[in-house]
């Protein structure tokens, strides 16, 4: 079955940029939109963007000055980088898929990284 | 934005209990509204879709209703593996989630 898995830095400087990927395994990852959501410790869950193969992506207007999505199909992977981050940006980051297509719920999650920012 | 409210924040209850736990939006969303199921450590897990249909695999006694801004999760007998945290997410624009309702003994 497809399984996800997210990878990158656990550490992040403030006012750098967060890069993670997300492997996508047991399937292809054409068709489908792939999406970063977010929570901070003790804290409930935030939906960062989301992004297809062809290219089309839509952001949460709250991040979408500083989100960057990209997908790379020969690896069967997508990538997300947040630039200029700050301590607000710490938590556990998933990467998710959902079907698209006005089904915009989210079937299958990665594990999840924490990623911390601080000096 | 579409805002996602779920009460209660906290629910005790006990094996064998009906529970309920309402999702209110801040506008109509129709039925695009999805309930997920997280236990401590692990990612969230996909319960319901479209306000009322069930994942596969996941058990009978998950029900969910509403259409909308008003929304229900019960879970018709309560068993051990049910405490946890549940949220709803709205998709009609985007995706926004509640804050979370913390199921425990």
């Amino acid at each position: 079955q497809v399984q996800l898995q997210e990878s990158g830095p656990g550490l992040v400087k403030p006012s750098e940029t967060l890069s993670l990927t997300c492997t996508v395994s047991g399937g292809s990852i054409v068709s489908y939109y792939w999406n970063w959501i977010r929570q901070p410790a003790g804290k409930g869950l935030e939906w960062i963007g989301r992004m297809i193969t062809t290219g089309n992506s839509n952001y949460n207007p709250s991040l979408k000055s500083r989100v960057i999505m990209s997908v790379d199909t020969s690896k069967n992977q997508f990538s997300l980088k947040l630039t200029s981050v700050t301590a607000a940006d710490t938590a556990i980051y998933y990467c998710a898929r959902a079907y698209g297509g006005g089904s915009w719920f989210f079937d299958i999650w990665g594990q999840g990284t924490m990623v911390t920012v601080s000096s | 934005d579409i805002q996602m409210t779920q009460s209660p924040s906290t629910l005790s209850a006990s094996v064998g209990d009906r529970v309920t736990i309402t999702c209110r939006a801040s506008q109509s969303i129709s039925r695009w509204l999805a309930w997920y199921q997280q236990k401590p450590g692990k990612a969230p897990k996909f319960l319901i879709y479209k306000a009322s249909s069930l994942e596969s695999g996941v058990p009978s006694r998950f029900s969910g209703s509403g259409s909308g801004t008003e929304f229900t999760l019960t879970i018709s007998s309560l068993q051990p593996d049910d405490f946890a945290t549940y949220y709803c997410q709205q998709y009609n624009s985007y995706a926004t989630f509640g804050q979370g309702t913390k199921l425990e003994i």
